[in-house]
């Protein structure tokens, strides 16, 4: 298995531009993450989906969109680019919780995108 | 609201010394909480996880925490630092929705 994999690994853009972060994963899980990562701020997570076709705001969601048409894959797309947005953004996948509340299931993260928006 | 508190940013200690990462937490429930470990330039890695059974939580790469309800504490140890454990650690919690709330980071350094 590959695992849970990010593209591109870097991409510097202008201020307005749009891009989309690719993030697949193999390991069949119904759950999927993003988080945006920066300097000693740890995580935050952006969006997140708990299965094809459901999708739900994180702390941070301004300025971003996810679409999740199958289990596989989890867009985020950045439609007007801002400095704000300068960041390293980790895609994640677990497996769905068996009951209510909060999850116990491990989170496996793929290696980043490291984006700088000027 | 459930959040993390990792104390100290920055942690050095010699190779072959005792390695302690504190991580205090607020919760109005019981939490789950995780260690988790970044490389350089790589994803997240689990160490460990505790989900409400033993107390002690052992980890990969001979790392443990204690989960003590008193202190409001989950910090973590490791007896002897290797140089491979030099890394960004960071403490969660899971929260009630599919939300982990993520500590600031502790950049652990070991000096030879």
């Amino acid at each position: 298995n590959a695992g849970v994999t990010q593209t591109p690994k870097f991409r510097i853009l202008k201020i307005g531009q749009s891009m989309t972060l690719q993030c697949a994963q193999d390991m069949n899980h119904n759950y999927m993450y993003w988080y945006r990562q920066d300097p000693g701020m740890g995580l935050k997570l952006i969006y997140y989906s708990v299965g094809a076709g459901i999708t739900d705001k994180g702390e941070v969601p301004n300025g971003y969109n996810v679409s999740r048409s199958t289990t596989e894959y989890f867009p985020l797309r950045l439609e007007l680019a801002a400095p704000s947005q300068t960041s390293v953004y980790f895609c994640a996948s677990s497996l769905p919780r068996t009951s209510g509340g909060p999850s116990t299931d491990t989170q496996y993260f793929g290696p980043g995108t490291r984006l700088t928006v000027l | 609201a459930q959040s993390v508190t990792q104390l100290g940013s920055h942690v050095s200690v010699s190779e072959g010394a005792l390695v302690l990462l504190r991580c205090n937490y607020s919760s109005s429930v019981p939490p789950y909480l995780f260690w988790y470990v970044q490389y350089p330039n790589q994803g997240l890695q689990l160490l460990l996880k505790y989900t409400s059974a033993a107390t002690l939580v052992k980890g990969i790469n001979g790392f443990e925490a204690e989960f003590k309800k008193s202190e409001t504490s989950f910090h973590l140890t490791k007896p002897s630092a290797h140089m491979s454990d030099a890394a960004e650690y960071f403490c969660a919690v899971s929260l009630n929705n599919n939300d982990m709330r993520f500590g600031a980071g502790t950049r652990l350094t070991v000096k030879p």
